[in-house]
Parts: structure tokens; C-alpha cells; sequence
């Protein structure tokens, strides 16, 4: 079984400062997707950023970025120059290539909280 | 507008009242399935359907039960409600397989007394 760990429950970071969340899996897979997911206070689960596991150059969606470490199975969000609006839940997700079922292990969350 | 629409969005009942959450999407999509969110436990996928007619349990099936008779539907259903289940509960969809992406709806807050 897969499991997924943030180990940073909280966390607040100045506005326009940069700030990076943690993220480290296990599994025994080799074909596998990550994810982060943005929960705002509205509840919406919103996809920030994915990786394909084969892929060794790491995703990058406007201000967010990530640092896949494959052999170290570390999946840290980057995310510059942040703003008011980046404040929510995070939430790191894994998923392996399964013929049928696309499950998503998640992580438990880091809140992050933007400062004016 | 592509989106997964949850009904209700907010729902108070009291213990063994049978209730269902229901699940629509118009994507066309192949693959639906819900997730109970709780505090310091993130997400945990109830059950999911690989297509219509096929669904299979997830990791927390227990006391839940789902149909699948048309694509587009996918409703939880909630026999006897307890209030161990009073969460967060969220419907996704994806083309499947291999996509490696799901669409998620708005959230179902339910509480059970």
C-alpha cells in the first residue's frame, strides 16, 4: 500500500515571499503520478500542479513549482512570490497506473496561511 | 460548463436515517468515485466505478453503498447513518484509465446526530 506523509501541519509565509511544502511517499510502484491539491476555504479541490513519475524534469505551472526527487520519493511544492490568494489546505496526492481504479493517496495537509 | 455537480452541499440528519448524496457529471467520463474527507486524515476513497454497472469498494466502504445505472450518475447512499459518519464527502470523475487526473465536485458537508 501507498502512503503519503506532509509532516508540516501549518504553515504562514509573508506576501510575495516564497514558500515550499513538503512531501514525502512510499511505494514499491515505478509508474505513478503526484499531485498537489489546493483546498480553499470554499472546499473546492483544485489541481495545482502534477508530475508523471517517468518524467525527470520537474512540473512548473506559472508560480508553482515542484522538486521530485524520485529515489528519495520526495515531492516538495514550491510556490513564489505568493499571494493573498494562495491561502488554503495543500494537499500531496499519489496515484499509481492502475487499469481500473484511479485512486488518489493523500496526504493529511499543510495549511498555509499568506500574510498580508 | 464541464463540472461534477454533489447534492446537497449541506445535509443535518439524525442517526438511521437513510439518506443519499447524489453525483452528476458532463464529461462523459468513465470513471467516478467518492471520498470521505475527515480532520488529520485527508481523503480517503469510499468507492468508485470503472464504468457503468462496475463498481468496487475503496479503502473506507464500510457502511456505504453506491449504483452506477447510467454514466453520468453515481450516487452514495447511506443506509443507516452513524455519526462516525459526519464528514466531507467529494464525487470525482476522469476519463480513465491512465489519465491520471480527476475532477472533483464542490464537497457534501454532512452531519449525522
Amino acid at each position: 500500500a501507498q502512503t503519503v506523509t506532509q509532516s508540516q501541519p501549518e504553515m504562514s509565509v509573508q506576501e510575495a515571499e516564497t514558500v515550499t511544502l513538503s512531501c514525502t511517499y512510499d511505494t514499491s510502484e515505478n509508474n505513478y503520478y503526484l499531485f498537489w491539491y489546493k483546498q480553499p476555504p470554499s472546499r473546492q479541490m483544485i489541481l495545482v500542479i502534477r508530475q508523471e513519475a517517468y518524467k525527470q524534469q520537474n512540473a512548473t505551472e506559472n508560480r508553482f513549482s515542484v522538486n521530485f526527487q524520485k529515489a528519495a520519493k520526495s515531492f516538495s511544492l514550491k510556490i513564489s512570490d505568493s499571494q493573498l490568494g494562495d491561502t488554503a489546505m495543500y494537499f500531496c496526492a499519489f496515484m499509481k497506473q492502475d487499469f481500473g481504479n484511479e485512486k488518489l493517496t493523500f496526504g493529511t495537509g499543510t495549511r498555509l496561511t499568506i500574510i498580508p | 460548463e464541464a463540472q461534477v455537480t454533489q447534492n446537497p452541499r449541506y445535509l443535518i440528519t439524525v442517526t438511521g436515517k437513510k439518506l443519499t448524496v447524489t453525483c452528476s457529471q458532463n464529461m462523459n467520463h468513465e470513471y467516478m468515485s467518492w471520498y470521505r474527507q475527515d480532520p488529520g486524515l485527508g481523503l480517503r476513497q469510499i468507492y468508485y466505478s470503472m464504468n457503468v454497472e462496475v463498481t468496487d469498494k475503496g479503502d473506507v466502504p464500510e457502511g456505504y453503498k453506491v449504483s452506477r445505472k447510467e454514466k453520468r450518475n453515481f450516487p452514495l447512499i447511506l443506509e443507516s447513518p452513524s455519526p462516525n459518519q459526519t464528514s466531507l464527502y467529494f464525487c470525482a470523475s476522469s476519463t480513465g484509465p491512465y489519465t491520471g487526473e480527476l475532477f472533483f465536485g464542490e464537497g457534501s458537508r454532512l452531519t449525522v446526530l
